[in-house]
């Protein structure tokens, strides 16, 4: 069966970067891409951008350009994602979510179980 | 950028329908999808597409759409029904957009 399991909680200080790991399982992992989600504690869900297994492709939300990163590690099938200068407000559950992309779709069919990253001086 | 467009709250008794709007301008191009969230879990996906429904979720989940709205219905609510409800678009390219949710209370 599909799975994908993240990393621990992490607490950090403003100003100091994480790197949040989501190890795939069950299916061809270069046949699907990773999303990651993020949900700030009683908000909404919000992307955070898109890295293709395959080809190491991605794409960013505009307010988060510069200050994440997402890589695979296909020998793996581990996907990372990297955001540094953090702030107060990225105090937030990080999800990863195996991802459907065509001309058509774009939808998160698995997701991982979340990773709390408490930023916190 | 483009937003999605839900109520903040919908109530219904057990047994009864529960219909969850979502609006955008971009939803007449561009599929929809739908995910519950249970207080402490991760997000699961119900429909997509506007209308498909994947494999393992209870056909009383249905999907619908109509112009620049699409309706997530439940059909004989449950009480474990009471979750909070996402939909989300998107273009290949995205960005992907998500409405605010929607907390749907068993009554």
């Amino acid at each position: 069966q599909v799975q994908l399991v993240q990393s621990g909680a992490e607490v950090k200080k403003p100003g100091a970067s994480v790197r949040v790991s989501c190890k795939a399982s069950g299916y061809s992992f270069t046949s699907y891409g990773i999303s990651w989600v993020r949900q700030a504690p009683g908000q909404g869900l919000e992307w955070m951008g898109w890295i293709s297994a395959y080809n190491g492709n991605t794409n960013y939300a505009q307010e988060l350009q510069g200050r994440v990163t997402m890589t695979t590690d296909t020998s793996t099938s581990t996907a990372y994602m990297e955001l540094r200068s953090l702030r107060s407000d990225d105090t937030a559950v990080y999800y990863c979510a195996r991802t459907a992309v065509t001309a058509a779709d774009y939808y998160f069919d698995y997701w991982g179980q979340g990773t709390l990253v408490t930023v916190s001086s | 950028s483009y937003e999605l467009t839900q109520p903040p709250s919908v109530s219904v008794s057990p047994g009864q329908t529960a219909r969850i709007t979502c609006s955008g301008d971009a939803l007449p191009k561009q599929y929809a999808y739908w995910y519950q969230q249970k207080p402490g879990q991760a997000p699961v996906l119900v429909i997509y597409r506007d209308t498909e429904r994947p494999s393992g979720i209870p056909e009383r989940f249905s999907g619908s759409s109509s112009g620049a709205t699409v309706t997530l219905t439940i059909s004989g609510v449950q009480a474990e029904d009471e979750a909070d409800y996402y939909c989300q678009s998107a273009v290949s390219t995205g960005p992907v957009v998500f409405g605010g949710g929607t907390k749907l209370t068993v009554l």
